[in-house]
């Protein structure tokens, strides 16, 4: 089994300025099969990137992808003040199963 | 553009068992595209509990296949999930989501629909 784990758990940051979220998988995971998330509150997620650094339909490029070995990265350029919230990564390992992250709280 | 729409009791009895559905709309549940329920427990993180896809192939999350079934309506066009033998740890917002081939994550969520145990 696959495990997740986000750092930092909650990243103060000020708008304007640039926010690196990691996730990083217990053992091997292919590039194709990492995805971010976006929650605000009283929402459902929002697809942020798939295949570890495509972005969604509708996402700006201020959101980006990128990986290193187990280590997978969501950078988000000038903060704006919609982009404060709970980040997720999430990860697909065969034969079928889907896992979170624990999240990362982007806070003002 | 397709639209995704949880619905089912709000408050179920311990034991009892849990019965939700997912209308698809903008779209049929038999494009190609695999079909997601993912749980949300009160100030928790995301977990995934199955897919389908229309032709009858599903997946579960091992820790809850004893559990929970998975089934499709294709003339209405929706989803179902059932999970049985419910206790408070289920209590959860209960979310369909939509799995385009080769995404491997989704990228449709319904609104969310809060289920009490």
């Amino acid at each position: 089994e696959i495990v997740l784990t986000q750092s930092p758990g909650t990243l103060s940051l000020s708008p304007g300025e640039r926010a690196t979220l990691s996730c990083r998988a217990s053992q091997g995971v292919s590039s194709d099969y990492l995805a971010w998330y976006q929650q605000k509150p009283g929402q459902a997620p929002r697809l942020l990137i798939y295949g570890a650094s495509k972005r969604a339909t509708g996402i700006p490029d201020r959101f980006s992808g990128s990986r290193s070995g187990t280590d997978f990265t969501l950078s988000i350029t000038r903060l704006e003040p919609e982009d404060f919230a709970v980040y997720y990564c999430q990860q697909y390992s065969k034969p079928a199963l889907y896992a979170f992250g624990q999240g990362t709280r982007l806070e003002i | 553009q397709v639209q995704l729409q949880e619905s089912g009791p709000g408050l179920v009895e311990p034991s009892g068992t849990l019965s939700l559905t997912c209308a698809v709309s903008g779209g049929s549940i038999t494009s190609d595209n695999w079909w997601s329920w993912v749980r949300q427990p009160p100030g928790k993180g995301l977990e995934w509990i199955g897919e389908m896809f229309h032709r009858g192939d599903i997946n579960y999350n091992p820790s809850l296949e004893s559990r929970v079934t998975l089934s499709v309506d294709k003339s209405k066009n929706q989803l179902s999930l059932k999970l049985y033998s419910v206790t408070a740890a289920d209590t959860a917002i209960y979310y369909c989501a939509r799995m385009p081939y080769f995404y491997y994550s989704m990228d449709v969520w319904g609104q969310g629909t809060t289920v009490t145990v």
